[in-house]
């Protein structure tokens, strides 16, 4: 039971352009959600998170959108670089262990 | 990221062997994580530690144990090692909800 969903494999933004990262969930009691992104051979790296009461966050070229009423968030990057080619993991977790469930990634490639 | 090490980085195994991977941090954080990665899954919650000597199972803590001697390590053992355990394993350390976890490099495991 995949309880935070990735539906898109990969992506393929150009350069300047906006990339547009989407990840739905099922399960409501979840009340903070992460985004992580990670390179090859590297560990995961935190990029920004969101607060469930909270329907936005940003942090410089990124923005984290919450839709409770949907269970759907996305990461905007804008503009998008070259080095923003990465998978991109989205997160969530309930109560204080601060445990997360991760989604499948999606694969960022930005194209010159 | 220096706060936390994993040893090894690579591992090649036999099957029915046991297995120790070791999880070192410098941040005195109160949480440590062990994660693995495989295709299509994401990553997985194995199992957690709040504490020293306190520890609790993940998502997919068939097969292995852990233990938490000390604040600083986090040790993932493998039993009996299969060819399904074959992945990349991370550990992660957690000080605060807001500032997500940090993931160790990895460790390449596989079972033959």
């Amino acid at each position: 039971d995949q309880q935070v969903k990735q539906n898109s494999p990969s992506l393929s933004v150009q350069e300047g352009r906006i990339s547009i990262l989407n990840c739905d969930y099922t399960n409501s009691m979840f009340d903070y959600f992460l985004w992580y992104k990670k390179y090859p051979a590297e560990g995961p790296t935190f990029l920004i998170s969101i607060s469930s009461i909270k329907d936005k966050n940003e942090d410089g070229r990124f923005t984290v959108f919450l839709n409770k009423s949907a269970k759907h968030l996305s990461l905007h990057i804008v503009p998008s670089q070259p080095g923003d080619s990465a998978v991109y993991f989205c997160a969530a977790s309930v109560g204080g262990a601060q445990k997360l469930v991760f989604g499948q990634g999606t694969r960022l490639t930005i194209n010159p | 990221d220096a706060g936390i090490t994993q040893s090894p980085r690579h591992k090649v195994t036999e099957t029915g062997t046991p297995v120790t991977l070791r999880c070192h941090q410098t941040e005195n954080h109160r949480y440590m994580y062990w994660y693995r990665q495989d295709p299509g899954h994401g990553l997985r919650l194995i199992h957690y530690s709040y504490g020293v000597k306190d520890t609790d199972k993940g998502e997919v803590s068939d097969g292995y144990s852990v233990s938490r001697s000390k604040t600083e390590d986090f040790l993932l053992t493998l039993e009996s090692a299969t060819s399904s355990q074959t992945s990349v394993y991370f550990c992660a350390i957690s000080e605060s909800r807001v500032a997500g976890y940090t993931f160790g490099s990895g460790t390449r495991l596989t079972v033959v």
